[in-house]
């Protein structure tokens, strides 16, 4: 089935620990988007990238970091992870930024606890 | 000032019934598109319904309709014939052409109980 997978679906981590959450989509859609949800709350976007090469900051990019180097791929990588980064991730992508609907197409999300 | 905003933290319907989910919205931009999404208890996220600023009409899809005030900057969903499966987190959301460079930003949601 066509989509977006992410990977893991949970994992507890140690604070100070470096971490990578990886998305894959097969839709060959340019925009991809990572956004982390807090219990309670709606989504907050994270990064973002338009196309394969460029990335950008969301609303709350600190402590994150990602790369684009092919269309299908958009990891997600906390270089040392602090409690305050426990979180459900959500990787997300949609047709080209700007045009069509902009309907995102989500995965399953990644459960993430820092201890 | 938030983009989205949602005031019902929470809501509940009788089964059958029909259940209305208000949605504000924030923006500069003249082309955006609104867009409400689904997250049951599983946790995935599923899109419902989207309206663009430029329809004229209200969105329809089966039993979703949103209801698109665009003077008021309001953009509710609307369920009718609520069914015990609709029980869910439900969100709006809103995608800036213009400002945000297509991105999409989200309210904090609604928690739907519908009831037998």
């Amino acid at each position: 089935i066509a989509g977006i997978t992410q990977a893991p679906t949970s994992q507890i981590l140690a604070a100070g620990r470096r971490m990578t959450l990886r998305c894959t989509q097969d839709m060959r859609h340019n925009a991809m988007y990572w956004y982390r949800q807090d219990l309670g709350l709606g989504l907050r976007l994270i990064h973002y990238s338009n196309t394969a090469g460029t990335t950008g900051k969301g609303e709350v990019p600190d402590g994150y970091s990602v790369s684009r180097a092919n269309t299908d791929d958009f990891p997600l990588t906390l270089a040392s992870a602090v409690p305050s980064q426990t979180s459900v991730y959500f990787c997300a992508s949609s047709e080209e930024a700007g045009e069509g609907t902009g309907e995102l197409f989500f995965g399953e999300g990644s459960r993430l606890t820092v201890l | 000032a938030q983009k989205i905003t949602q005031t019902q933290p929470g809501m509940f319907v009788q089964e059958k019934e029909a259940v209305t989910l208000d949605c504000t919205y924030d923006t500069s931009d003249q082309s955006y598109g609104l867009f409400w999404y689904k997250q049951p208890s599983s946790g995935e996220m599923i899109f419902l319904i989207y309206q663009g600023s430029y329809d004229e009409q209200n969105a329809t899809e089966g039993r979703y309709s949103l209801n698109f005030q665009k003077a008021r900057k309001s953009a509710n969903l609307v369920i009718s014939a609520s069914q015990l499966g609709d029980s869910a987190m439900y969100f709006c959301a809103m995608r800036e052409i213009d400002t945000n460079a297509g991105k999409s930003t989200f309210g904090d949601g609604t928690t739907l109980t519908v009831k037998p």
